[in-house]
């Protein structure tokens, strides 16, 4: 079965300082990934996703995610943090049939 | 622009009672699901539809029930509510076009808290 590993439940980042959330999943066959961000209180909203082609995926915010197969890895970057990307960041995987496995989401917590 | 929409936002419900967390979608998808969200725990899911009249469980169905009449609603029944069902509950909706990247939208979440 499919299964997202977020190693990090909580990151502390300097304001302006870059940012890498990890992210591993499992999966057999090729994976359909996505991040997602949730602010508190809010629903999901969807940084960036990645299916095929380009293994650095840009998003929206300033955010970008690199899928390396060989370590089952989709880490999410943003090379400076702002106060209001404060927020708790899931990771999730989607199968052929289309439901999705998350994270258990890693909080990001900006210091000034 | 709706997108995915949920009603209602906050509910406090005794242990026992009965209630539906409604779920609309404008956008003319297919599949449908709902989750819920834990702290520490990620989002898991109850149950899914991939058109109206089919449904299937997901990971967490127990204590839940759905249904998919049309293919805008899929509203969430819970017909006697305990504690364990305190969380919050998330409906999303996902085109089954394949071009669509398996992107799956989200409503803005229903705080249910059993007491």
């Amino acid at each position: 079965a499919q299964s997202v590993t977020q190693p990090d439940i909580h990151i502390t980042v300097s304001e302006g300082a870059s940012l890498e959330l990890r992210c591993n999943y499992s999966y057999g066959a090729t994976p359909y990934l996505f991040w997602y961000v949730q602010s508190p209180g809010q629903g999901l909203q969807l940084l960036l996703k990645y299916f095929s082609g380009d293994t650095l995926v840009q998003g929206i915010k300033g955010f970008e995610a690199e899928f390396k197969r060989s370590q089952s890895s989709f880490n999410l970057r943003k090379p400076s943090v702002h106060w209001s990307d404060a927020a708790e960041y899931f990771c999730a995987v989607a199968t052929g049939y289309s439901t999705l496995t998350f994270g258990k989401g890693t909080m990001l917590l900006v210091s000034p | 622009n709706a997108g995915v929409t949920q009603t209602p936002k906050f509910r406090i419900l005794k242990i026992g009672q009965s209630m539906t967390l409604q779920c609309t979608q404008d956008m003319n998808h297919n599949y449908m699901y709902w989750y819920r969200q834990d702290p520490g725990m990620g989002l898991k899911l109850i149950y899914y539809s991939v058109g109206a009249g089919i449904t299937d469980k997901g990971e967490v169905p127990n204590g839940y029930n759905v249904s998919r009449s049309t293919t805008e609603d899929f509203p969430l029944r819970l017909e006697l509510a305990a504690p364990s069902q305190t969380s919050v509950y998330f409906c999303a909706s996902r085109t089954g076009r394949p071009s669509s990247g398996n992107t799956i939208y989200f409503g803005e979440g229903s705080w249910l808290t059993v007491v």
